[in-house]
């Protein structure tokens, strides 16, 4: 079965540093996609970032890049220039795929502040 | 384009009440998921979908959950009775059927429910 681990179950930095949340996963699957997604107060899930497994590459959104490494399991979020509206939990997902759906297993979270 | 939509946002109910949450996936997306955020459990997958058939309800909780969903563009969850460990954030989820990649999956804004 697929697990998805966060280690750090909160975090806490001043604006405007850099912030690295870990995680770690178990599968023994070739081909997979990883996630992160950010949970604001407001509740709604958001989309921050996605790693496709095949790719070496890793992926960039602005202010936010992984580094995937897919030996250790490993795929870990930073955060640069850290902004105070990112303060929100930070779930790690792992996609598989079962019967031509993708189901998503997601880490426990790691509770992220900004601090001014 | 719209994004999933649910209703209600927030419901709070007396125990051994009905309960129906419902749900509108992004227009052409074949995937639906629900899924169920508390404190003690994180992020569950409670059922999916695929074309409007059911694939995994391995994650009803019990008989009192049913979910339906009787066309491409609404789904409902339903707890009957509702017990005050019901208590929970309900998200509904859809991404497209693309075999052999991951999809995103977007989530909407939740259902905030309150058994009393």
């Amino acid at each position: 079965a697929q697990t998805v681990t966060q280690s750090q179950p909160e975090m806490s930095v001043q604006e405007a540093e850099t912030v690295t949340l870990s995680c770690t996963y178990d599968t023994s699957e070739s081909n997979y996609y990883l996630f992160w997604y950010k949970q604001p107060p407001s509740r709604q899930m958001i989309l921050v970032i996605r790693q496709e497994a095949y790719k070496q590459q890793n992926a960039t959104e602005n202010r936010f890049s992984v580094n995937f490494q897919k030996a250790a399991k490993s795929f870990s979020l930073k955060i640069s220039d850290s902004q105070l509206g990112d303060t929100a939990m930070y779930f790690c997902a792992f996609m598989k795929h079962v019967q031509g759906a993708q189901k998503l297993v997601f880490g426990q979270g790691t509770r992220l502040t900004i601090n001014p | 384009d719209a994004g999933v939509i649910q209703s209600p946002r927030h419901e709070v109910t007396e125990m051994g009440q009905e309960v129906t949450l419902r749900c509108k996936p992004i227009s052409g997306h074949n995937s639906l998921f629900w899924y169920r955020q508390t404190m003690m459990r994180g992020l569950e997958l409670l059922i999916y979908f695929n074309n409007n058939v059911p694939i995994d309800d391995s994650g009803m909780p019990e008989d009192r959950f049913s979910a339906k969903m009787p066309n491409a563009s609404f789904s409902t969850l339903k707890i009957q009775p509702s017990e005050p460990r019901d208590s929970a954030v309900y998200f509904c989820a859809s991404s497209p059927i693309n075999r052999g990649s991951g999809n995103t999956i977007y989530f909407g804004e939740g259902s905030w429910l309150t058994v009393v």
